[in-house]
């Protein structure tokens, strides 16, 4: 059982460099969501989606684009990174119904230097 | 809109000590209740939820929590903590119904519960 699969899991990138986040779940979820984790601020949600074809912005949406083209994969994009978006970045999945879970990814450790 | 605020950032304990992690809620609308757990390195798990009937619900490794409606809380308790419940604990609300809004999941900013032998 897959569930919610992140790739990559670790990556260092330099300011000003692009790069792609992959989150893919085999649930059938309609709702996926990508959070980033830092130190004393708990979980902030950065971009979600509630169907195939459509996105949203969260609280943090600045300096991120996402897309979700298949149902199973959201997609998180930095487009020029900076040292503020040094972070632990999760992604969940969830079903189209309020009493139900999400269900988490493992995360992606990313560092700008 | 709804919030969640869980008011302790920090709760240290000694093993076998009980613990209460407090978690308070805002919301419009009648909602449903979560707790996740996040060991070190990994990534966030359900513990228990509340949806409705009962207001006490029990995870299988010991944790309760009980749903107050009048007070608008969903503390978590356990009467005696191992090492291993050593994480962070974060308290969560969805909405109940649609109502032409969606069901997006809102957290808390999560309590990191150390157990000290």
């Amino acid at each position: 059982n897959a569930g919610v699969t992140q790739t990559p899991k670790f990556r260092v990138l330099k300011t000003g460099q692009s790069m792609t986040l992959l989150c893919a779940q085999d649930m059938n979820h309609e709702y996926m969501y990508w959070y980033r984790q830092d130190p004393g601020m708990g979980l902030r949600l950065i971009h979600y989606s509630v169907g195939e074809g459509t996105t949203a912005k969260g609280e943090v949406p600045d300096g991120y684009n996402v897309s979700r083209l298949k149902k199973q994969n959201f997609l998180l994009g930095l487009e020029s990174a900076a040292p503020s978006q040094t972070s632990v970045y999760f992604c969940a999945s969830g079903l189209d119904r309020g009493n139900t879970e999400a269900f988490f990814g493992q995360g992606t450790r990313l560092t700008v230097v | 809109a709804q919030s969640v605020t869980q008011l302790d950032s920090q709760v240290p304990v000694f093993e076998e000590a009980p613990v209460e992690l407090r978690c308070n809620y805002s919301s419009s609308v009648s909602v449903y209740l979560f707790w996740y757990v996040q060991y070190p390195n990994q990534g966030l798990q359900l513990l228990l939820k509340y949806l409705s009937g009962s207001t006490l619900v029990e995870s299988i490794n010991g944790f309760e929590a009980e749903f107050n409606k009048s007070q608008t809380s969903f503390h978590l308790r356990k009467p005696s903590v191992h090492i291993s419940d050593t994480a962070e604990y974060f308290c969560a609300v969805r909405r109940s119904y649609s109502g032409g809004s969606n069901y997006k999941l809102t957290f808390g900013k999560g309590t990191l519960l150390t157990v000290n032998p």
